[in-house]
């Protein structure tokens, strides 16, 4: 089925630890995004790239680290976790970087919760 | 700066049209998506804006005034299954999604 997979699903992690949420997308989309979904603020991209080799920082990029080593994979890593990482996590891929009047398409999240 | 604004909740009745608005003001424009969440799933795409007027596609309608920072999402016919968080985004003019909050829609029988 074509999309996209994020994995894990949740996950419980402690503080100071170091995390990497998995991404596949098997559309070849070039364009690709990590966003954090908290209550009453919406969605917040934390990085993105526009295509394999390039990333770009977001919004609220701190803490966080991407690579795009090919088309199909954009993992996201927490180098040292802390509790205001507590979100889920969704990433999502778009066929342009340059405007995409289909929209994003998004994997189904991961719950993360730092304790 | 940047901000969308859109009411954080309504409720309405199975069977009524209820009428989402969102409000912007973002560093440029290149179009106004609409999406729909349901609770803890992904959000999906319904409708994309980009020149003035009214988009529609079977019970759903987008409506964009960009002289006015003004969009409106038309729901007619609800359903229960209607009931779900519904997102808009502007994308800039770096061609990034800025997100708004999000309006819970609360559809009652």
């Amino acid at each position: 089925i074509a999309g996209i997979t994020q994995a894990p699903t949740s996950q419980i992690l402690a503080a100071g630890r170091r995390m990497t949420l998995r991404c596949t997308q098997d559309m070849r989309h070039n364009a690709m995004y990590w966003y954090r979904q908290d209550l009453g603020l919406g969605l917040r991209l934390i990085h993105y790239s526009n295509t394999a080799g390039t990333t770009g920082k977001g919004e609220v990029p701190d803490g966080y680290s991407v690579s795009r080593a090919n088309t199909d994979d954009f993992p996201l890593t927490l180098a040292s976790a802390v509790p205001s990482q507590t979100s889920v996590y969704f990433c999502a891929s778009s066929d342009s970087g340059q405007g995409e009047t289909n929209g994003y398409t998004f994997g189904s999240g991961t719950r993360l919760t730092v304790v | 700066g940047q901000n969308i604004d859109q009411p954080t909740e309504m409720t309405a009745t199975e069977g009524a049209i209820v009428q989402i608005n969102c409000t912007y003001q973002t560093s440029g424009f290149n179009g106004l998506f609409w999406y729909q969440q349901h609770a803890g799933e992904a959000p999906t795409f319904l409708s994309y804006n980009v020149l003035d007027g009214l988009e529609e596609k079977g019970r759903f309608s987008s409506f964009l005034s960009r002289s006015k920072g003004y969009s409106y999402l038309l729901l007619k016919e609800l359903q229960m299954k209607d009931s779900a968080s519904y997102l808009c985004a502007i994308m800039d003019s770096n061609y990034q999604l800025i997100w708004g909050a999000g309006t819970k829609l609360i559809i009652k029988p």
